[in-house]
């Protein structure tokens, strides 16, 4: 069925080192791959988003890579600081429309001092 | 812009009485989806819309309900609450084309005793 699978669910790393979670997803239609950062009792939001034209993205200490023959994209984040501590979603659309949006279990991050 | 409006915040239900969440956007964006997060869980798709008259299915629609008469109102009705539906619900809008950011709001949190 469409699904997104996310690992792993938790992760915690020292500050000042990296991070990295990946997702494998079922639909070869989808095309856009977006990562949501969501604080205790906030509402998540958009950290960086790829589309399936495009095999890496970087924004700052952010980078998101995409493979699509595999199905699998990760998010990766470098030089890690307290602030970076939170819940990571990822997502996909489903279809060539991508109306529908569906999301993986989410990673709690948590940065060591 | 108030962005995406959800009311109530916060409310409590009783096993089978039912309520509708209220979700308004006033960013003129045609797709609008209900969420819901259960504690230390991802996010669920419950039902979608791509424009007013048309909905969908999302991945748990079982015990709910939604209409689209506007661009702007998204409502999601709960009919015989069930200690199940306990949970966080997040509405989000989009541009048309998905693909494009998801804006939440800021969600309401409903438990069923």
């Amino acid at each position: 069925g469409e699904n997104v699978e996310q690992h792993p669910s938790t992760l915690s790393v020292q500050e000042g080192d990296s991070a990295v979670i990946k997702c494998t997803y079922s639909d070869s239609a989808s095309n856009y791959f977006p990562w949501y950062k969501q604080e205790l009792g906030k509402r998540p939001q958009l950290i960086i988003d790829i589309r399936s034209n495009v095999g890496e993205k970087k924004d700052q200490r952010i980078a998101v890579t995409l493979n699509k023959t595999a199905k699998h994209f990760s998010l990766h984040i470098t030089e890690t600081q307290p602030e970076d501590s939170a819940v990571y979603f990822c997502a996909a659309s489903l279809g060539s429309s991508a109306s529908k949006i569906i999301f993986g279990s989410g990673t709690r991050l948590s940065i060591r001092p | 812009n108030a962005g995406v409006t959800q009311t109530p915040k916060f409310r409590i239900l009783k096993i089978g009485q039912s309520m509708t969440l209220q979700c308004t956007q006033d960013m003129n964006h045609n797709y609008m989806y209900w969420y819901r997060q259960d504690p230390g869980m991802g996010l669920k798709l419950i039902y979608y819309s791509v424009g007013a008259g048309i909905t969908d299915k999302g991945e748990v629609p079982n015990g709910y309900n939604v209409s689209r008469s506007t661009t702007e109102d998204f409502p999601l009705r709960l009919e015989l609450a069930a200690p199940s539906q306990t949970s966080v619900y997040f509405c989000a809008s989009t541009p048309s084309g998905g693909a494009n950011v998801l804006t939440f709001g800021a969600g309401s949190r409903l438990t069923v005793l």
